[in-house]
């Protein structure tokens, strides 16, 4: 199925490092919504974004939703060791609601 | 406000058996949408249900099929069961059927030997 491109696929980092990840797509998007996910759990929301340009910060996390309407990038500062999972990008292309996940980015971070 | 909650958590099945799936929304919610997740992959969007019907379907066979009731709690059936079915099943809630924020459950853990 289709998936969005994310990148890096995993990241080993060190406490207080801070972090960026990004989501692209062929598609252009109107709705970019950012997920964590930890072991055994299902995908928890983090932030949405609803406007091309618009920058939202929820605590230490930070996303953009891209000018192209194809990209969004994920910030996260000063990482602590409970910031472990796997970050998901999740949209539904323009004109439809089918969500689409991308492939996820690991974090590891080590104390 | 309660979440969304999926049952069973676990359950493993053999190959050409059928399994049932539920599903119940977040308060509030009227929309349910089904996602399979293979390990290591993200999300893959299976169905959506709205107003107990189906609204939308991903790239699934027939053999996934599913139901919503008229209190929005949903069902996920898949029969005659093959090997590659093995994957955490997601259900999702949101307000409408529109582009909405997706509110997950925890999964049900689906294993076919």
């Amino acid at each position: 199925g289709q998936q969005l491109n994310q990148s890096p696929q995993s990241m080993f980092i060190q406490e207080g490092e801070d972090v960026s990840m990004n989501c692209t797509s062929s598609s252009i998007f109107n709705t970019w919504l950012w997920y964590k996910q930890e072991p055994g759990e299902g995908p928890v929301l983090l932030i949405a974004l609803y406007k091309a340009g618009e920058l939202t910060s929820n605590g230490r996390l930070t996303a953009q939703f891209g000018i192209t309407r194809k990209d969004s990038f994920l910030n996260i500062s000063a990482s602590i060791p409970s910031d472990v999972g796997i970050y998901f990008c999740a949209g539904p292309p323009s004109g439809t609601y089918k969500y689409i996940f991308g492939t996820g980015t690991r974090l590891k971070v080590l104390a | 406000e309660t979440g969304v909650t999926q049952s069973p958590t676990h359950l493993i099945k053999t190959r050409g058996q059928q399994v049932t799936l539920r599903c119940s929304s977040q308060s509030g919610h009227n929309t349910v949408s089904w996602y399979q997740q293979a390990l290591g992959q993200g999300p893959q969007f299976i169905f959506q249900y709205y107003r107990e019907e189906e609204n939308g379907r991903g790239n699934f066979p027939p053999r996934f099929s599913g139901l919503q009731f008229p209190n929005y709690s949903s069902e996920l059936n898949v029969n005659a069961l093959e090997l590659d079915d093995s994957a955490l099943y997601l259900c999702a809630s949101s307000p409408s059927s529109g582009a909405n924020v997706l509110t997950f459950g925890a999964g049900s853990r689906l294993t076919v030997l």
